[in-house]
């Protein structure tokens, strides 16, 4: 069965903290992805990225950094966290266009941070 | 570029009622279109998918149909149940692209 795993489901940090949130995919996909999910908001990119070692800036890139050393792990970065970084965070994978067109996107249970 | 727009909610229905939860997009081409659904405490999975103008996208006794003409993708079912009850959220991916766009999500929530 498909899945996605994030490390963590809610972690507590306080600001100017470093945060790290991991995802991992067992599907042999390419392209993987951070959202951000706000009530009102729906879900705005955050980062994605179609290859290992590369990456690009989706909607919302400020305060972030990611990192994609190999094809299966996707991490996001909050190098200094901020209060107007809590949110839920959504990690999610997708093949390739040209090994499938209709692009769907396979999701991850979500990572819950506050930041105090 | 590309865009999504839903109806905004909650949406409150009555078990058993008729659901439409309407959703209109901006887009080149021919796009993807999807509805996720994300029940309490967990992530987004995929409700159903349409690939190209007319198909019709159907699973758990949703269904939605592609309109070209009025680039819409509305989604309904015929009668709801409190299982139901959850965040829609309608996407798009570009033809040619490999990231999807969300609407913004419509709450359901449905009373026994």
């Amino acid at each position: 069965d498909v899945k996605v795993t994030q490390s963590s489901r809610y972690l507590v940090k306080r600001t100017g903290e470093k945060v790290f949130l991991e995802c991992v995919q067992d599907m042999d996909h390419e392209n993987m992805f951070w959202y951000r999910q706000d009530p009102g908001l729906g879900l705005r990119l955050i980062y994605f990225s179609y290859d290992v070692k590369m990456k690009e800036k989706g909607d919302i890139p400020e305060g972030y950094s990611v990192s994609r050393e190999k094809k299966e792990r996707f991490s996001l970065i909050l190098e200094s966290a901020s209060t107007n970084q809590t949110s839920m965070y959504l990690c999610a994978s997708s093949l390739t266009a040209y090994r499938d067109r209709t692009g769907e996107l396979f999701f991850g249970e979500g990572s819950r941070l506050t930041v105090l | 570029g590309n865009s999504v727009t839903q109806m905004e909610g909650p949406v409150t229905l009555s078990e058993e009622a008729f659901l439409t939860i309407n959703c209109t997009y901006t887009a080149t081409g021919y796009p993807s279109l999807f509805w996720y659904v994300q029940y309490p405490g967990e992530g987004l999975q995929l409700l159903l998918k349409a690939t190209k103008a007319d198909d019709k996208g159907s699973n758990k006794g949703f269904e939605a149909t592609y309109r070209k003409e009025t680039t819409s993708f509305h989604l309904e079912k015929g009668s709801v149940q409190v299982s139901d009850s959850a965040v829609y959220f309608c996407a798009l991916r570009g033809e040619y692209g490999n990231k999807l766009v969300f609407g913004a999500g419509t709450i359901l929530r449905v009373k026994s």
